[in-house]
């Protein structure tokens, strides 16, 4: 069974900084996505980007961005210029290609933003 | 853009009651997950439909029980509550085929057992 780790139960970033959370994971197969997703204080789950692992670049969306290692199983999420708004609970996510498409989630980390 | 509806949002029940949750997919989606996520844990697998047969099963108790409807709304049935039942329960609906089959979340129904 796929399981996903986040070390970093709380960080803490000053706005306009940048913060970087990790994420490890653990499979055996070789095609799969990975994906993180932020829960603000209102918990509704909001997906910030993905990464289909037969891809060698690193997925970008705007501030966010991710180091995707392969090899290392590992998928670090990089929020520049941090905004108040990116306060919330960031959860790794893995998800298989083909079969089961449940979402396996990491423990989260509570990011606090400070202005 | 329409978006993954459940409902109720907030519901409160006794010890041994029952509860029915239901999720509303955005439209098009034949795909529908639950997941549970208890106080301070991350959203936790139960159960998937696709095209309203069951398609995944994760820890779902022998107590609940789901269905998705020709509608492919879904339904999940809780009986003989449990204090540990109380969590957030979402609803995600995806379509099947595209490239990333991404799930959307619901807002999710907030479940209290008293």
């Amino acid at each position: 069974a796929q399981t996903v780790t986040q070390s970093q139960p709380e960080m803490s970033v000053q706005e306009a900084e940048t913060v970087t959370l990790s994420c490890t994971y653990d499979t055996s197969e070789s095609d799969y996505y990975l994906f993180w997703y932020k829960q603000p204080p209102s918990r509704q789950m909001i997906l910030v980007i993905r990464q289909e692992a037969y891809k060698q670049q690193n997925a970008t969306e705007n501030r966010f961005s991710v180091n995707f290692q392969k090899a290392a199983k590992s998928f670090s999420l990089k929020i520049s210029d941090s905004q108040l708004g990116d306060a919330a609970m960031y959860f790794c996510a893995y998800r298989s290609q083909g079969g089961s498409e449940k979402l396996v989630f990491g423990k989260g980390t509570k990011l606090t933003v400070n202005p | 853009a329409a978006g993954v509806i459940q409902s109720p949002r907030h519901l409160i029940k006794e010890k041994r009651e029952t509860a029915t949750l239901k999720c509303y997919p955005i439209p098009r989606h034949d795909t529908v997950y639950w997941y549970q996520q208890g106080p301070g844990q991350d959203p936790q697998f139960l159960i998937s439909f696709y095209e309203k047969m069951q398609s995944d099963k994760g820890s779902i108790p022998d107590r609940f029980s789901a269905q998705q409807f020709s509608d492919y709304h879904s339904e999940l049935n809780m009986s003989s509550l449990e204090l540990g039942d109380s969590a957030l329960y979402f609803c995600a609906s995806s379509l099947g085929g595209t490239r990333y089959n991404e799930q959307f979340f619901g807002p999710g129904t907030r479940l209290t057992v008293l």
